[in-house]
């Protein structure tokens, strides 16, 4: 069946450092690979996309990597902040647009 | 900026009530989303909605739920007879169309079944 992993436990950082995030994937074949940012009781925020034939996207401090031999995301957060605390997803696109969400991981950017 | 509105942020209902769970998506989407969130749980995906039908839906999704957009703004999750297990965030999403992949979240319904 298919599966998508990210790191269950909390990532705590230093202000001004870079978190990297991962996502992992198995029987699937994705064309598309989404973050979103979720803070506690609320609805996921849509960060960024990256489609199966990209390698690198990038927007502000952040940056995806998408490798589709690996079927690996990596998430980086450069210089954080303490912001940046949330929990950040990994979600895959399949038919009817649905996402398949990853459990996310939980960022902790103290100062 | 245009956003996902959701009503009520919280509804308490008892087991074997029907609850509808209102959503108002961004005006220009005509894809239309139902997830839920049970309490330290993964984001699930219920159903897709496109042009007046729905596009996929989950195991999740079954007799028990029907949504519908009865107007030209509104778009509904029903749940006929809820059970306890029911109980989660439940979020509403939109994306302008079939081709935009990115989705929208409103700030989500918290259901209680009691």
């Amino acid at each position: 069946s298919q599966k998508i992993e990210q790191n269950s436990e909390a990532l705590n950082i230093q202000e001004g450092k870079t978190a990297t995030l991962t996502c992992n994937y198995t029987n699937y074949s994705p064309a598309y690979l989404q973050w979103y940012r979720q803070d506690p009781g609320r609805g996921p925020v849509f960060l960024l996309l990256i489609r199966e034939n990209e390698k690198e996207k990038r927007k502000e401090r952040l940056k995806v990597t998408f490798d589709t031999t690996l079927k690996q995301s990596l998430f980086h957060i450069t210089a954080s902040q303490p912001a940046d605390s949330a929990t950040y997803l990994c979600a895959l696109v399949a038919a009817g647009n649905k996402l398949t969400f990853g459990g996310g991981t939980r960022v902790l950017v103290k100062p | 900026e245009p956003e996902v509105t959701q009503t009520p942020s919280h509804q308490v209902t008892q087991m074997g009530q029907e609850v509808i769970l209102r959503c108002v998506p961004i005006s220009n989407h005509l894809y239309f989303y139902w997830y839920r969130q049970i309490l330290g749980q993964k984001v699930e995906f219920l159903v897709s909605f496109y042009n007046n039908e729905i596009s996929e839906k989950s195991e999740i999704f079954d007799d028990q739920f029907s949504v519908e957009r009865p107007d030209g703004s509104n778009f509904t999750l029903k749940i006929r007879s809820t059970k306890l297990e029911d109980s989660a965030m439940y979020f509403c999403a939109s994306s302008e169309n079939r081709d935009t992949y990115e989705q929208y979240f409103g700030p989500g319904t918290r259901l209680t079944v009691t």
